[in-house]
């Protein structure tokens, strides 16, 4: 099994440009999840989704912010337009729930720069 | 909502001396508590769990306690080697989301 697998690895834009990131879960597995993390605010959650419908979105900073989840091996993470604070690695995770465990694993993460 | 905290933010200690890292949680619903090591540039990686219905497990140099009343759990490493410097993340859940601490940085000094 390949894991969790995100594209790109790093990405560097240009602020009010499109920013689209990609993850492909583990075969399987029925939930993803989408982090950023920063050093200021840690390992924040930004929406997950179970059997490809976004369960919580709660985390999503703003509307700029977007993510779908079109089937059960892809999922995508849309921000336009992209301000430099949004500079960040951001991953994402899968798991199998509905079992006795939910471990979370995650991808090796997507390190975006926003100029 | 729920919350999890972490302390301390940074630790260091002598190689072979063992490290506490200690967690709170408000949710009672929680019965899932992972323990997460993320090394430099890396991804944050499983390295032991526990769940509500057990106190204290075990793995070679790494243990994790859980007081479900006193909500709170604590992981514990001990004979500390240089590998074992990263940042650690403690996180609870239930059925599905995690809530993640805002981690430790274990730096073992040689």
């Amino acid at each position: 099994d390949a894991g969790v697998i995100q594209s790109p690895r790093h990405e560097v834009t240009e602020m009010g440009q499109e920013v689209t990131l990609r993850c492909k879960p583990i075969s399987g597995h029925n939930s993803l999840f989408w982090y950023r993390q920063t050093m200021m605010r840690g390992l924040e959650l930004l929406i997950y989704f179970n059997n490809n419908v976004p369960i919580d979105d709660s985390g999503m900073p703003e509307d700029r912010f977007s993510a779908k989840m079109p089937n059960a091996s892809f999922s995508t993470l849309k921000i336009q337009p992209s301000e430099p604070r949004d500079s960040a690695v951001y991953f994402c995770a899968s798991s199998f729930t509905g079992g006795l465990y939910n471990e979370q694993f995650f991808g090796p993460g997507t390190r975006l720069t926003v100029l | 909502g729920e919350n999890v905290e972490q302390h301390p933010s940074t630790l260091s200690v002598q190689e072979g001396d063992s490290a506490v890292i200690k967690c709170t949680y408000s949710d009672s619903a929680s019965n899932y508590f992972p323990w997460y090591k993320q090394e430099l540039g890396k991804r944050p990686q499983l390295i032991i769990d526990i769940r509500s219905n057990v106190g204290e497990k075990k793995d070679q140099r790494i243990a994790v306690t859980l007081n479900k009343t006193a909500k709170h759990f604590s992981l514990h490493i001990t004979e500390t080697q240089p590998e074992d410097s990263a940042v650690y993340f403690c996180a609870e859940g239930g059925n599905e989301k995690l809530t993640f601490g805002t981690g430790t940085r274990l730096t073992i000094i040689p």
